[in-house]
């Protein structure tokens, strides 16, 4: 079974514009979640989506968002880049089944950020 | 809020000998999971072990175990028999089960060095 993928891995933007980045869940996980990793803030969780709704949300400004397709293959889109947003940004996923913090989130390898 | 700490940015440790791993956390719960996850240069982050706050019994798998003292909030990952491949930074995570604390909460980490 295939796992997470994450496209693309690296990507560098200029400040002001806006990025788009996938994660492919690993078939039948229906939750996906995102977090930012930083070496100053180490991960930090941005929000979680289930079946097409967000279910959780981090501490994030409202530049980032993020939607979930039917497919359960999510997007995260920053806009109006900052310096500070580099990071590498990661995607999990998990099969939702019996008590919902006990699943197991499987992490993709993450996308790279920069911006210039 | 919940907080996890992991005090040790960085340890050493002898090929075959054993390394113990730190990990202190906050939370007013009562019913909540712990992880630690590792990840290599590759980034991919991969689960090494997991504890149900509820069980008593530390939870092993392999050569990697944990001492997880409830009362003391204190959740330490024990590497027995260390090997080359087990070098990378190592995660101790907070999963509550509340909808307000479901999410991950990561400690900053401790980057694992293992010499031969």
């Amino acid at each position: 079974k295939a796992g997470v993928t994450q496209t693309p891995r690296y990507l560098i933007k200029t400040r002001g514009q806006q990025v788009t980045l996938s994660c492919s869940p690993i078939s039948g996980h229906r939750s996906v979640s995102w977090y930012q990793q930083t070496p100053g803030q180490g991960l930090q969780f941005l929000f979680e989506y289930f079946s097409e709704t967000q279910r959780n949300k981090g501490n994030f400004p409202g530049r980032f968002s993020g939607r979930q397709f039917s497919n359960s293959r999510s997007e995260m889109n920053v806009s109006t880049l900052e310096l500070g947003d580099s990071a590498l940004y990661l995607c999990a996923s998990s099969l939702v089944s019996g008590v919902l913090a006990k699943n197991i989130q499987y992490f993709g390898a993450g996308t790279r950020l920069s911006v210039l | 809020a919940q907080t996890v700490t992991q005090s040790q940015p960085e340890m050493s440790v002898q090929e075959a000998e054993t390394v113990t791993l730190s990990c202190t956390y906050d939370t007013s719960e009562s019913d909540y999971y712990l992880f630690w996850y590792k990840q290599p240069p590759s980034r991919q982050m991969i689960l090494v072990i997991r504890q149900e706050a509820y069980k008593q019994q530390n939870a092993t798998e392999n050569r990697f175990s944990v001492n997880f003292q409830k009362a003391a909030k204190s959740f330490s990952l024990k590497i027995s028999d260390s090997q080359l491949g087990d070098a990378a930074m190592y995660f101790c995570a907070y999963r509550g089960t509340t909808s307000g604390t479901y999410k991950y909460i990561f400690g900053t980490g401790t980057r694992l060095k293992v010499l031969a």
